[in-house]
């Protein structure tokens, strides 16, 4: 089975601020991983996929990059609409999600 | 497009519950179907998914065995069955649509609200 660590699990940061998520996967996964937002309360939502592939109707402010066992999520300028957990997740051989990142705006 | 999850509640361990998801607005034969699940205040966790004609299921170890999926296309309806529930399964059960289609597993670009299942004895 892949596994999949993200860190940090928790960051504090300010309205402007650049944010950086880390993925990594157990093993080599190419581009089939996605990024989702969840706030309290509400389904996850698709922010991400294909690592780099920003889905319709998300703000250019995200973006992903990354391939093989390593990716990144950023947030290039946090805004307050922006505190939520982040979920990274594999497809590449069934799916496996990502523990998850609480962002919170300081 | 929707997602419409029912059928939880609250269940003794070892009883048997069955979720269904009413799913609407997109062609419901053409897309992989999944269920993942959320236990209070943790992550997401993949539960199972079904190809468009619901001739390949998968499963995750933790309910391999116990749980089962199954589609019926005609109605539009994916469902989960699942049987010798533990207190481990208590989670917000939610099902997702596949992004691209019946090709190959991919991200899940629609969601359900979620339906709760409570094992407690």
């Amino acid at each position: 089975d892949i596994q999949m660590a993200q860190s940090p699990s928790t960051l504090s940061a300010s309205v402007g601020d650049r944010v950086t998520i880390t993925c990594r996967a157990s093993q080599r996964i190419s581009s089939w991983l996605a990024w989702y937002q969840q706030k309290p309360g509400k389904a996850p939502k698709l922010l991400i996929y294909k690592a780099s592939t920003l889905e319709s109707g998300v703000p250019s402010r995200f973006s992903g990059s990354g391939s093989g066992t390593e990716f990144t999520l950023v947030i290039s300028s946090l805004q307050p609409d922006d505190s939520a957990t982040y979920y990274c997740q594999q497809y590449s051989s069934y799916w496996t999600f990502g523990q998850g990142t609480k962002v919170e705006i300081k | 497009v929707q997602l419409v999850e029912s059928g939880g509640g609250v269940v003794q361990p070892g009883r048997s519950l069955r979720l269904s998801c009413a799913a609407s607005g997109f062609t419901f034969s053409s897309y992989i179907m999944s269920w993942v699940r959320q236990a209070p205040g943790k992550g997401l966790e993949w539960v199972s998914s079904i190809t468009g004609s619901g001739g390949k299921t998968y499963y995750a170890d933790s309910v391999k065995g116990r749980f089962s999926i199954s589609r019926d296309n005609s109605k539009n309806m994916l469902f989960l069955q699942m049987n010798s529930l533990r207190a481990e399964d208590t989670a917000l059960y939610y099902c997702a649509k596949d992004k691209v289609g019946d090709t190959g597993a991919n991200a899940f670009d629609m969601w359900g609200q979620g339906t709760m299942v409570t094992v407690s004895s």
